[in-house]
C-alpha cells in the first residue's frame, strides 16, 4: 500500500503568514488522486483539495494544492484565524486508500 | 450535490454487534464503489472497508477482517457495515465515503463506543 508521510508534524505560525505543508508518497500516486482535508476538533474532515490541485466547492483561493507523482504540497497563502486546525492528505488512486498522519497548524 | 448520512452508532459492550448505515443521495449510487473510514479519538484517519458498485467485490483492513462485513442495497441507495465481536480499539467515528468523478465525498460520521 502507498504510505503517505506528512511534514512537518506541527507548524506554529501567526495569522497572515504563509503555510506550506508537505505530503510525500512511498510510490507514485495514480492519476495524482491526492486530496487534502482540514479538520477541527469534533468535526468531520472538510475536503479542501482533490486531484492534487482542484479546490473543492466553497474553498477560498488562499488554499492551493500542487505536486505530482510522489511529492505534494498544500499552501495557505495568508493564514486566517479559522485556518488553525489539523490537516491530512489522502491518496485514493490505488487500493487501499491511505492517509498521512496529519500536520497540526497552531497559532504562534 | 452528493450527500451521505451515517446512522447506527452508539455504545456497545465488548464482544457485541452493531450495524451502521449510510444513506446516499445526489449521485447514481449503483455506479460507484463505496468505502468506510474510521477515526479513533485523538487519532488519524484509517480506511476500513470498500465494496464494488454491484456489491460483488469487498475488501477489509486487516484489523477488522473476519469481524466486519460491508454490504449495500442499491435499490435503497444505502451502504451498511455490520460490526461483530467489537473491541475497545474499534471505538471511533465511522465515516462513509464515495469517490464521484475523482472527488471524495464524506458524511458527517457516526460515533461507535465499545465499552463495558
Amino acid at each position: 500500500e502507498v504510505v503517505l508521510t506528512q511534514s512537518p508534524g506541527s507548524l506554529s505560525l501567526s495569522p497572515g503568514e504563509r503555510a506550506t505543508l508537505s505530503c510525500r508518497a512511498s510510490q507514485s500516486v495514480t492519476s495524482n488522486y491526492l486530496a487534502w482535508y482540514q479538520q477541527k476538533p469534533g468535526q468531520a474532515p472538510r475536503l479542501l483539495i482533490y486531484g492534487a490541485s482542484s479546490r473543492a466547492t466553497g474553498i477560498p483561493d488562499r488554499f492551493s494544492g500542487s505536486g505530482s507523482g510522489t511529492d505534494f504540497t498544500l499552501t495557505m497563502s495568508r493564514l486566517e484565524p479559522e485556518d488553525f486546525a489539523e490537516y491530512y492528505c489522502q491518496q485514493y488512486g490505488s487500493a487501499p486508500q491511505t492517509f498521512g498522519q496529519g500536520t497540526k497548524v497552531e497559532i504562534k | 450535490e452528493v450527500q451521505l448520512v451515517e446512522t447506527g452508532g452508539g455504545l456497545v459492550q465488548p464482544g457485541g454487534s452493531l450495524r451502521l448505515s449510510c444513506a446516499a443521495s445526489g449521485f447514481t449510487f449503483s455506479n460507484y464503489w463505496m468505502h468506510w473510514v474510521r477515526q479513533a479519538p485523538g487519532k488519524g484517519l484509517v480506511w476500513v472497508s470498500r465494496i464494488s458498485s454491484d456489491g460483488s467485490i469487498t475488501s477489509y483492513a486487516d484489523s477488522v477482517k473476519g469481524r466486519f462485513t460491508i454490504s449495500r442495497d442499491n435499490a435503497k441507495n444505502t451502504l451498511y457495515l455490520q460490526m461483530n465481536s467489537l473491541r475497545a480499539e474499534d471505538t471511533a467515528v465511522y465515516y462513509c465515503e464515495s469517490i464521484v468523478e475523482a472527488r471524495p465525498n464524506w458524511g458527517q460520521g457516526t460515533l461507535v463506543t465499545v465499552s463495558s
